[in-house]
């Protein structure tokens, strides 16, 4: 089955601390590929996606995210974290051709000030 | 900047009521999506729809729920009778499908938090 696996689920940092946040999926055919944001009370935006070209994707807020097809991975960095980077982080997964979107547990980014 | 809302924000319903959840997508998007998230798991996708016709399914979308696109502008969730385990938090999404189909951004909307005692 089609599944998207987020392996940190509580991630607690300083400001300026660099931010890595883990995203792998199981689907063997072509995918696209997003990073949503979930600020606390508010719902979910898109960071960045990647649909095909340059594995390596900027997103706004400072976001980047690589895609590494041949590890099923689509990590999402960040160089420097603020306090208001303090949020819920969801991968999502689409496979190409189809209408369904295959969303990660989520990671909680708590940023300490 | 258009942006998909839903009502009600929250709703309290008796176990074995119906309950709808209402969207209004952003006006010139084809294609819209349920999702839902128990609280502390993850989003899980339910059902997609264009055309008036429900293009996509979830096992969780059994026939419980119902999609529907009844005025042009406001797209709907029903479920007919609901179980202590549909608590949780629905969002309605929608995607503009002018492009290349589905290779284009959703929007979420804010969510409706449903508790069923």
């Amino acid at each position: 089955a089609q599944s998207v696996s987020q392996h940190n689920h509580h991630v607690i940092l300083s400001e300026a601390a660099s931010l890595e946040l883990g995203c792998n999926y199981s689907y063997g055919g072509t995918v696209n590929l997003f990073w949503y944001v979930q600020y606390p009370g508010q719902h979910l935006q898109l960071l960045l996606k990647y649909f095909s070209g340059d594995p390596l994707v900027k997103g706004i807020k400072g976001f980047e995210a690589e895609f590494i097809k041949s590890k099923f991975s689509f990590n999402l960095r960040k160089p420097s974290v603020q306090w208001s980077d303090t949020a819920e982080y969801f991968c999502a997964v689409n496979p190409s051709g189809t209408y369904k979107y295959i969303f990660g547990t989520g990671t909680r980014l708590k940023v300490l000030a | 900047e258009p942006e998909v809302t839903q009502t009600p924000s929250h709703q309290v319903t008796q176990m074995g009521q119906e309950v709808i959840l209402r969207c209004v997508p952003i006006s010139n998007h084809l294609y819209f999506y349920w999702y839902r998230q128990i609280l502390g798991q993850k989003v899980e996708f339910l059902v997609s729809f264009y055309n008036n016709e429900i293009s996509e399914k979830s096992e969780i979308f059994d026939d419980q729920f119902s999609v529907e696109r009844p005025d042009g502008s406001n797209f709907t969730l029903k479920i007919r009778s609901t179980k202590l385990e549909d608590s949780a938090m629905y969002f309605c999404a929608s995607l503009s499908g002018t492009r290349l189909r589905v290779r284009e951004t959703q929007y979420f909307g804010p969510g409706t938090r449903l508790l069923v005692l």
